[in-house]
């Protein structure tokens, strides 16, 4: 299995829902990401997990809260989001922390804020 | 067909030709760079990656440079065909750490 499976595939929040999204994979890698890509422009990263612990949240607002409950599973809370928080955000994951090896992504989420 | 740097994010070859694009990196602690593409509609994939050890690798149908000298990557596509339309990204990882940073990506048309 070569797979990072994300969920929901698409989304539309208001700005005052609570939603998750949510990203698995089984391939034994124990550091996760969270990328977020607006359309036509680059993916930019958002937190990174080491070891199921935050090892990097780049300035991410707090209504962005991340979550990784094992080494399988990545969760991203989203609450009073705003129009502009709209983008394909999409996880990732490699094998080992600190050291070079490929990220393997998934095909994001579609998330529409109105 | 090439693509100059950042600065000419779309690029346009023939089927059969051969294409280049072209990556600008700007942090010279970075140590192993990655090629991706996207289709529309999903995630990046990996083709080819390279550390900053070695200046050039091979795949099928792929080629990457890397000029550590001007800091500049390049990726080259033999034969290109109509399945490599797509967005192509480089990223660069800095100090083996995991923060990996996507460059502006150039946009691939081939033309049957």
């Amino acid at each position: 299995d070569t797979e990072v499976t994300q969920t929901p595939k698409h989304l539309v929040m208001g700005m005052t829902n609570k939603k998750s999204l949510k990203c698995e994979q089984h391939m034994g890698h124990r550091a996760m990401y969270w990328y977020k890509q607006k359309a036509k422009k680059p993916p930019e990263l958002m937190f990174v997990y080491s070891y199921e612990k935050l090892s990097i949240n780049e300035s991410v607002p707090s209504r962005f809260s991340p979550e990784c409950p094992n080494s399988s599973l990545l969760n991203l809370h989203l609450h009073a989001l705003q129009p502009e928080d709209s983008a394909l955000y999409l996880c990732a994951s490699s094998q080992v922390p600190h050291s070079n090896e490929k990220l393997f992504f998934g095909s994001g989420t579609q998330l529409s804020v109105l | 067909g090439e693509s100059v740097g950042l600065h000419l994010p779309t690029l346009s070859v023939q089927e059969g030709d051969n294409s280049i694009i072209n990556c600008a990196y700007s942090n010279s602690a970075s140590d192993y760079f990655i090629w991706y593409k996207q289709e529309s509609g999903k995630g990046p994939q990996f083709i080819i990656d390279i550390r900053s050890n070695m200046d050039k690798r091979q795949g099928q149908r792929v080629t990457v440079l890397l000029n550590k000298t001007v800091k500049h990557l390049s990726l080259q596509i033999a034969a290109t065909q109509p399945g490599d339309s797509a967005v192509y990204f480089c990223a660069e990882n800095i100090y083996s750490g995991n923060q990996f940073y996507f460059g502006t990506g150039t946009s691939l048309t081939v033309i049957p």
